[in-house]
């Protein structure tokens, strides 16, 4: 069965500073999608950034990256140069058939914590 | 403007009323989604649309809860003779064949007295 498995419930992070948000996952399917969201205190679900599990490359996006270590079962996610805007939760999450499936799995999220 | 209105954003009812999210794209996409997120956890799926037909529902959707999506654009979330543990954010999303990320609504956060 799919399994989203985030061990910091928080992190803090000085401004200005790199964090890693950590994500391992659970599935049997070889064909895969890995997400993240963030959620700041408003409520919205945003979407940050895809890596499917074939790509050999990770996911870059602007500030965010992915770092996927397939054999680990890990997507961890690592914010560099972290802004005050940054504080908020951060959600790993999972879809079986990369992006031709439909289900997604979330986990329980990271609190994070960006101090002045 | 997230690209999905959802409505209301916030209800509160009686334990027992019956309550009606609804859940508008501002664009066409084929494929949409209800999530589930109570208080310090990630959303849960609970149901799916591909266009008007509703292809997967989540064991979570028990027979008081009710989704339709008419015409392939708008949906809504039916939940009947509401109990408190259904007291949490319902979540929107969308996404199209080639989008990776889902995009979300802002949710509707219904409360149970």
């Amino acid at each position: 069965a799919q399994k989203i498995t985030q061990t910091q419930p928080g992190m803090f992070v000085q401004e200005k500073e790199a964090v890693t948000l950590d994500c391992t996952y659970d599935t049997s399917d070889q064909s895969y999608g890995l997400f993240w969201y963030k959620q700041p205190s408003s409520g919205e679900m945003i979407f940050l950034i895809y890596q499917g599990s074939y790509d050999e490359q990770n996911a870059t996006e602007g500030r965010y990256s992915l770092n996927f270590q397939k054999a680990r079962k890990s997507a961890n996610l690592v914010i560099s140069a972290s802004q005050l805007g940054d504080s908020a939760m951060y959600f790993c999450a999972m879809r079986e058939g990369g992006i031709g499936g439909f289900k997604t799995i979330f986990g329980a999220g990271t609190r994070l914590f960006v101090k002045a | 403007d997230t690209g999905v209105s959802q409505n209301p954003r916030h209800k509160i009812t009686k334990r027992g009323q019956n309550v009606t999210f609804r859940c508008d794209p501002i664009s066409e996409h084929n494929r949409l989604y209800w999530y589930r997120q109570t208080l310090g956890q990630g959303p849960e799926f609970l149901t799916y649309f591909q266009n008007e037909a509703q292809l997967e529902k989540s064991r979570l959707l028990s027979d008081r809860f009710s989704a339709e999506r008419p015409k392939g654009s708008f949906s809504t979330l039916e939940i009947q003779r509401t109990e408190q543990g259904d007291s949490a954010m319902y979540l929107c999303a969308i996404s199209g064949e080639n989008n990776y990320g889902y995009t979300f609504g802002s949710g509707t956060r219904l409360t149970v007295v």
